[in-house]
């Protein structure tokens, strides 16, 4: 089966600008979580969709960040207008709906994000 | 809230030895999951071992073990006969599962094979 796909892999823009990643999940993988990794900290948790619906969005940064998941399939996180502290690599995950625990993830290979 | 810590941001080993990769956490929890996570370079995340807190058997992988001390809360990685391919950046993770359906990471350890 294919894997989650993230692109772009790497993306360098200004601050201001506006960015959009995306990911494509498993399919038929009800959960969808993106994480980000900041400037060689922690990878911290973003937020988590099932299906459509955003479960759980307590990661969220500030609100230049927005997370859209259509009709529970792949999803985008839109940065606007990036900063240069949202520098990181953004890492998205999927399971299926029952196996929410995180030995049923799957992880893309991230996107990194470089704002200049 | 939890707490992952990862105090060797890189190690390096000689190919054929045995490498421990250490990670501490807290929690005021007394039944979750612990894991270690490997990602080479520009590839995807992919779980290498995990731990359930209930569990006093260390976990086993093949190569990969780990030193769960509960009481401590240590989840150190000991890789046993270091391959070229094992190096990685290494993600030690947290996960309660009552509460946020979420991983708590640490900062990792970028592990270096020497030839």
């Amino acid at each position: 089966e294919a894997g989650v796909t993230q692109f772009p892999s790497h993306s360098v823009i200004e601050k201001g600008q506006t960015v959009t990643l995306r990911c494509d999940p498993i399919s038929g993988h009800d959960n969808l979580y993106w994480y980000r990794r900041v400037m060689g900290k922690e990878i911290k948790f973003l937020l988590h969709f099932v299906k459509e619906s955003k479960q759980d969005e307590s990661g969220m940064p500030n609100n230049r960040f927005l997370a859209e998941r259509t009709g529970g399939t792949y999803s985008t996180l839109k940065v606007q207008p990036a900063e240069l502290e949202d520098s990181g690599v953004y890492f998205c995950a999927s399971s299926p709906r029952v196996r929410q625990e995180p030995y049923g993830y799957t992880f893309g290979s991230g996107t990194r994000l470089t704002v200049v | 809230a939890q707490t992952v810590t990862q105090s060797q941001p890189e190690m390096s080993v000689q190919e054929a030895e045995t490498v421990t990769l250490s990670c501490t956490y807290d929690t005021s929890e007394s039944d979750y999951y612990l894991f270690w996570y490997k990602q080479p370079p520009s590839r995807q995340m992919i779980l290498v071992i995990r731990q359930e807190a209930y569990k006093q058997q260390n976990a086993t992988e093949n190569r990969f073990s780990v030193n769960f001390q509960k009481a401590a809360k240590s989840f150190s990685l000991k890789i046993s006969d270091s391959q070229l391919g094992d190096a990685a950046m290494y993600f030690c993770a947290y996960y309660w599962g009552q509460g946020a359906q979420k991983l708590v990471f640490g900062q990792g350890t970028r592990l270096t094979i020497n030839p």
